[in-house]
């Protein structure tokens, strides 16, 4: 199985405090998304990366997220000011660049960001 | 755009007893359709996938078929086994080479002794 590592894997921040979380995506993945995901439900995605280009983004991500992969074998997402609503559980998958449309995405186990 | 829709938001049942996750698709794309399992406290993992219309995918006991026809891919397995009870993802990705996966709301499966 590939393995996507997520670190770390609690974060608790204050209401207006900064936080960052980091994946290290599958070697030789060229493709990494965040998730986000509240209560065990849906999976909201976030943004795509391809080859550490930012391609896609939602616009919560773009006001308040910072989203980087600073290399091929490291990404992270923060969130400048953290609010409630940011209380969830992030996730990074990785995937394989050519035939991306049938490619398998790996999931990191998440950091479970909680809001206080 | 691209949806998924599962219209299940929990299914309990009794160890032994088949179980039928529904899972239906908007696209005007080719579809390539997944199955995601997600246990308590662990990262999503594929299950299985498919973009042949109508044929059968199987693994680990679950299978699924692809009808292009009414744009389906429900997930079914004949045995539930306690060590199923997860939460399930069905996801579509176009089948153009796109990068866009697009998930359902999920399926919680709680399967009691």
């Amino acid at each position: 199985d590939a393995a996507v590592t997520q670190k770390p894997r609690y974060l608790i921040k204050m209401k207006g405090q900064e936080a960052e979380m980091k994946c290290i995506p599958e070697k030789g993945h060229t493709a990494v998304f965040w998730y986000q995901q509240k209560q065990s439900k849906e999976l909201k995605f976030l943004i795509y990366f391809q080859n550490q280009q930012p391609l896609d983004q939602i616009d919560m991500v773009k006001e308040r997220f910072s989203a980087v992969c600073p290399s091929s074998s490291l990404c992270s997402l923060g969130i400048r000011t953290c609010e409630a609503e940011d209380s969830a559980l992030y996730l990074c998958s990785s995937s394989q660049r050519q035939g991306l449309s049938q490619n398998t995405l790996y999931f990191g186990a998440g950091t479970r960001l909680s809001v206080l | 755009g691209d949806s998924v829709t599962q219209t299940e938001g929990l299914v309990t049942l009794t160890k032994g007893l088949p179980v039928m996750l529904n899972c239906t698709y908007q696209t005007t794309y080719s579809p390539f359709l997944f199955w995601y399992v997600q246990h308590l406290n662990e990262a999503p993992k594929l299950l299985l996938k498919s973009s042949t219309d109508n044929k059968r995918t199987e693994h680990q006991g679950f299978y699924a078929t692809l009808h292009k026809s009414s744009s389906s891919f429900h997930l079914q397995k004949s045995s539930v086994q306690l060590s199923d009870s997860a939460l399930y993802f069905c996801a579509l990705s176009e089948g153009t080479g796109g990068y866009k996966v697009v998930f359902g709301s999920g399926t919680r499966l709680l399967v009691s002794p």
